[in-house]
């Protein structure tokens, strides 16, 4: 079926350092891809996305990066928090598909 | 600017019963997105709605409906309630101004969590 999965379902980093939480992604005709951040007994919320005519974006503190050609996606988070802790989840969407499509999610803890 | 808001955020009902949940998008957002939640599932697409109208359906039974007002709010049923129907129900919105392509940017509401004994 459909479906976005991740690599490690679970990422434990230090205070200070970098992280990088991995995605593939199945659809090729996905065009539109978007990195979500998830609290313990909150919605998802938006952090970062990209569309597929750029293999690099940049925010405050994250990159993503979109590699289509093995069609896989990337969320870096530079000197991660402890406020980062979270439930982080890849998600796809596609021209006319009015659904997006959500990875299983990788929790990141983040050690003080 | 305020948020989505869903109601009620925690539901307890009984196997066989039926159950409503609303969703308020964000003011002068036009689409709306169900999705369910679980541990084991994650987060699966129920439907959207954009003017009234169902665009997409994902993979779920016949008991599971949902309908949108001309106000953009919107609220989803599902009726004959199963125990594998406990999990947290997510209702997204986002602009759409134009009809949008399905590609915008959605915010999510805190979610209702529904509770099947």
């Amino acid at each position: 079926g459909e479906s976005v999965g991740l690599h490690l379902p679970t990422l434990s980093v230090q205070e200070g350092d970098n992280s990088i939480i991995n995605c593939a992604y199945s659809n090729s005709a996905s065009d539109y891809f978007i990195w979500y951040k998830q609290e313990s007994g909150k919605g998802p919320q938006f952090i970062i996305d990209i569309r597929s005519n750029m293999d690099k974006r940049q925010g405050q503190r994250v990159t993503v990066l979109l590699n289509k050609t093995v069609k896989h996606l990337s969320l870096q988070i530079a000197a991660t928090q402890p406020g980062d802790s979270a439930v982080y989840f890849c998600a796809e969407t596609y021209t006319g598909g009015f659904k997006t499509i959500f990875g299983a999610g990788t929790r990141l803890f983040v050690k003080a | 600017k305020a948020g989505v808001t869903q109601t009620p955020r925690y539901l307890i009902k009984t196997r066989g019963q039926q159950v409503t949940l609303s969703c308020s998008p964000i003011s002068g957002h036009r689409s709306v997105s169900w999705y369910q939640q679980t541990p084991g599932q994650g987060l699966q697409f129920l439907f959207e709605y954009f003017s009234e109208t169902q665009r997409n359906k994902g993979n779920f039974p016949g008991r599971f409906s949902g309908r949108q007002f001309s106000n953009s709010r919107s609220e989803m049923n599902v009726s004959t309630l199963e125990l594998g129907d406990s999990a947290l129900y997510l209702c997204a919105s986002s602009r759409m101004a134009s009809g949008g392509a399905g590609r915008e940017t959605q915010y999510f509401g805190p979610g209702t969590r529904l509770l099947v004994l």
